[in-house]
């Protein structure tokens, strides 16, 4: 069974650096099928907003990651393949940012991918 | 802005048939992208209800369906109950000038 779990985060000053992991039992981030992991978040009251995504395809295959280009610059994943993890950090955040976040694996459809299986979400807050 | 529009809120009375819309345009589902659903409850993550535009997951009841047609979408809730009671978002891949998924403005669903 594919388990997504987000990292405790909690509290982020404002201009900081927010980091997120996503830890995954179940499935490997790196193997070579047409999977597709990445972030969502949705701040309170609101509709998810889709981060960012990657797709792994193997150590000789370089790997494909994508951004919301309304985030794009602030934005960036990293892969611990080691540990089955994945990482996000949001830059220079502000009040805006403040969501809960969450982790997904995204599967295809014909045209396009979905969020098949999502974490349980954190919370993050931005405060001084 | 909206890429995919929604009715804030429909409701039903146990056992009523509901249609919830989600209305695109030429970069998203009218270029061709499907288009799934999700359902959130309160305080829980969203989950896929109906996925590629019909194609319901494992363990999604039947009376979730999906369509789609030109430029919009619709999901239908056939004999609502009472744990049908929440948010629902319609999601797509939107092109240009988004080049990103997008989710609906969200549908909160009501059981009377």
């Amino acid at each position: 069974q594919l388990l997504l779990q987000e990292s405790a985060s909690g509290l982020v000053k404002p201009s900081e650096t927010l980091s997120l992991t996503c830890s995954v039992s179940g499935a490997s981030i790196s193997d070579d099928s047409a999977h597709y992991w990445g972030w969502i978040r949705q701040p309170p009251g609101k509709r998810p907003e889709w981060i960012a995504s990657f797709y792994y395809g193997g150590i000789h295959y370089g790997g494909i990651t994508f951004y919301n280009p309304s985030l794009r610059g602030r934005v960036s994943i990293t892969l611990d393949t080691s540990k089955n993890q994945f990482s996000l950090k949001v830059r220079s955040v502000t009040a805006a940012d403040a969501a809960v976040y969450y982790c997904a694996r995204l599967l295809p459809t014909s045209s396009t991918y979905y969020m098949a299986d999502w974490g349980k979400g954190t919370t993050v807050t931005v405060s001084s | 802005q909206s890429v995919l529009t929604q009715p804030p809120s429909m409701s039903g009375a146990p056992g009523q048939r509901v249609t919830i819309s989600c209305a695109g345009s030429s970069s998203n589902i009218g270029a061709g992208y499907d288009v799934q659903w999700y359902r959130q409850l309160p305080q829980t993550a969203p989950k896929v209800v109906i996925y590629g535009n019909t194609n319901r997951p494992s363990g999604v009841p039947e009376r979730f369906s999906g369509s789609k047609s030109a430029t919009s979408a619709f999901l239908t809730i056939a004999g609502l109950q009472a744990e049908d009671e929440a948010d629902y978002y319609c999601q797509s891949y939107d092109r240009s000038p988004s080049d990103s998924f997008v989710f609906g403005t969200g549908t909160k669903v009501t059981v009377l």
